[in-house]
């Protein structure tokens, strides 16, 4: 079935250091890949998605690449801020014959950034 | 989290007891979820509701019920809850295609 993998948390950095979280795939078909980020006591929002293989999705100075030849969809960021404190959830959605749209999380990876 | 609506935020039960969770939409989309969080677990599917009229089963779905009431509104009902069932819930919407989910801000509930 389908599944996502993430990098074990917690990940903690200072201020202004390079982010990478790892995340990977296993899945049929053509996958949506989505990343989504949870501050404390709040709900999940998305944070950037790609649909297709090579495509890069960003937002708010993150990024991801849709990586099929490796199933991956690594999240990016070149200088994090105490802001970007929060736990982020790769997830994929592959609607495949039956339609129902069902999204797929990994376990979450938990960030923090001192100052 | 605008666009779904959950109540209620937070919420304490006995063993045994029972309650209901709300969800309502304004968006008009047709799918509608329920996930439970729990630590080092990511979210879990619990039931989903891929149209008004229909439901199925997810990941997790035993001791629990649901009812999508009409297109803007899918509760989740716990008859006999249990303390393994202290979780965060959240219910997600989305529509047909390539889109992410909207979620909204989530119950905690707590069974003692």
């Amino acid at each position: 079935g389908n599944s996502v993998t993430q990098m074990e948390g917690p990940v903690t950095l200072s201020e202004e250091a390079f982010l990478t979280i790892n995340c990977t795939y296993t899945a049929t078909g053509y996958p949506s890949l989505f990343w989504y980020v949870q501050y404390p006591g709040e709900g999940l929002q998305l944070l950037l998605k790609a649909t297709k293989a090579d495509d890069k999705g960003s937002n708010k100075g993150f990024e991801a690449t849709y990586r099929k030849e490796t199933t991956s969809f690594h999240l990016e960021k070149g200088s994090v801020q105490v802001s970007d404190s929060a736990v982020y959830f790769c997830a994929l959605r592959s609607d495949g014959s039956s339609n129902t749209g069902k999204l797929i999380f990994g376990q979450g990876t938990t960030l923090q950034v001192k100052p | 989290n605008a666009g779904v609506t959950q109540t209620p935020k937070f919420q304490v039960l006995k063993t045994g007891q029972s309650m209901t969770l709300q969800c309502a939409q304004d968006m008009n989309h047709n799918s509608m979820y329920w996930y439970r969080q729990d630590p080092g677990m990511g979210l879990r599917l619990i039931y989903y509701s891929a149209s008004e009229g229909t439901t199925d089963k997810g990941e997790v779905p035993n001791g629990y019920n649901v009812s999508r009431l009409n297109k803007r509104e899918f509760s989740l009902r716990l008859e006999s809850a249990a303390p393994s069932q202290t979780s965060v819930y959240f219910c997600a919407i989305t529509t047909t295609g390539r889109y992410g989910y909207t979620f909204g801000s989530g119950t905690r509930l707590t069974v003692v």
